[in-house]
């Protein structure tokens, strides 16, 4: 058990709806990163936020969306669902507000299916 | 940017070593090496700082060249528990923090 908690475990969901997955990291942890894991695609970097603020970025698309709350779990929206949007989600977190002092503890992700 | 992993898959014996490489075509401040096991989340194996640092976890190790900027994951006396997916992630000098992943080689060991 890595300690970071997401939630939902699984979502089904029409194209054009949006949704909203959460993650809590480890106790202790400040960073939280999230990753889009499609067939054959690897872990594609979406967004990292330390202590509440944007640290980096990356493919993210317009549709999407994330905050990082004050008790430092985080959300990921996504909105105008499409049917490419179906992937697993992880979300990861560290103590520090970059990844190379410290590993990256996952989460065991929100499977996302869009119809 | 993203980290280019070779080879894509490996199907080995038990017993025998596999070799999986990371390369950047940028300047790496680290490696990250993952395994990740079908269905589930990734776990991490190393990290690797310094040009030249070699690590070992178990009968796992790793090199990084800062230099050539690469990284390999040496696997030695391969068990069945290995089997899995392994990712390296890298973060690049003058980045943003932010660590990128390959797509991934997928290890298979066979009894």
């Amino acid at each position: 058990d890595s300690g970071v908690t997401q939630t939902p475990k699984h979502l089904i969901t029409a194209t054009g709806q949006r949704v909203t997955l959460r993650c809590s990291p480890r106790s202790g942890d400040l960073s939280v990163y999230w990753y889009q894991q499609s067939l054959d695609q690897g872990l594609q970097f979406l967004i990292q936020y330390y202590n509440g603020e944007e640290r980096a970025k990356g493919n993210i698309l317009e549709r999407f969306s994330a905050q990082q709350f004050p008790d430092l779990h985080s959300e990921l929206n996504l909105s105008s669902l499409e049917l490419g949007d179906s992937a697993l989600y992880f979300c990861a977190s560290s103590p520090f507000p970059g990844g190379t002092n410290s590993p990256l503890h996952f989460g065991n992700g929100t499977r996302l299916t869009v119809t | 940017q993203q980290p280019v992993q070779s080879p894509q898959a490996v199907i080995l014996r038990e017993g025998e070593d596999a070799v999986i490489n990371c390369s950047s075509s940028k300047a790496l401040y680290s490696v990250h090496w993952y395994r990740q096991k079908h269905g589930e989340a990734p776990v991490f194996l190393m990290i690797l700082l310094k040009g030249g640092e070699q690590k070992g976890h178990e009968k796992i190790s790793a090199s990084f060249n800062e230099k050539k900027q690469q990284s390999s994951l040496y696997l030695t006396a391969s068990q069945l528990s290995y089997s899995g997916t392994y990712f390296c992630g890298t973060e690049t000098r003058g980045g943003s923090e932010k660590l990128v992943f390959g797509k991934g080689t997928k290890l298979t060991v066979n009894p």
